[in-house]
């Protein structure tokens, strides 16, 4: 069985700051990882997703994460923050086999001014 | 270009009546989703339908129905509405059933039931 986990409910940064939102995943095999991100009254839009290859991946909006398969972890990050990324972060897993995403609970992201 | 649409948008109705939810996605995909996020926004899939054949169907009561009428709609009835049923429901899309392709979401439909 596969699972996520999004230890932290919500996460305070001030702009310009660097932020990170942190995620493990436990899977058979080897792992498909996704970042979701959610603004107010829309759906999920995607960020980025680690296949296979480099560790650090890029994604858009200047968001990258780091696959780590020793400590099962893909947390995503942010050099620098922005009022604009206040919104609600989803880490979501696969297996690599046919089969459903696992979303995690998400991660509300305040930045303040 | 909507790439994965819903409609409606907002749906208020009482308990007791059935309701439908429309999905359609224009992305050419041969997957489609339903998830229902609830008031804690935890996103739950529901089901899981592959060129018009339902390959995910998780544990949900029976009043939830879904139909594909071809690969690029999939469609959500829902029997005698419960107060338990209001949540956004979102219909997701994927270009194929495996793989590390991402998924397309609709922007919701939020269902109030009273």
């Amino acid at each position: 069985a596969q699972s996520v986990a999004q230890p932290e409910d919500q996460v305070n940064v001030a702009e310009g700051n660097p932020l990170t939102v942190k995620c493990t995943y436990s899977v058979s095999g080897n792992p498909y990882l996704f970042w979701y991100v959610q603004y107010p009254n829309r759906g999920l839009q995607f960020l980025l997703k680690y296949i296979t290859g480099d560790n650090l991946v890029k994604g858009s909006y200047g968001f990258e994460a780091e696959f780590n398969k020793s400590q099962t972890s893909f947390h995503l990050k942010k050099p620098s923050a922005l009022v604009s990324d206040s919104a609600l972060y989803f880490c979501a897993v696969r297996d690599n086999s046919w089969g459903k995403f696992q979303f995690g609970a998400g991660t509300q992201v305040v930045v303040t001014p | 270009d909507t790439a994965v649409s819903q409609t409606p948008k907002y749906l208020v109705t009482q308990m007791g009546n059935d309701k439908s939810i429309k999905c359609e996605q224009n992305l050419g995909h041969d997957t489609m989703y339903w998830y229902k996020q609830d008031s804690k926004k935890f996103l739950k899939i529901m089901f899981s339908y592959n060129n018009k054949e339902l390959i995910i169907n998780e544990t949900v009561p029976n009043r939830f129905s879904p139909k594909s009428p071809d690969k690029a709609h999939l469609n959500l009835h829902i029997n005698s509405l419960e107060l338990g049923d209001s949540a956004v429901y979102f219909c997701a899309s994927s270009p194929r059933v495996a793989g590390g392709r991402e998924q397309y979401f609709g922007p919701g439909t939020r269902l109030t039931v009273t």
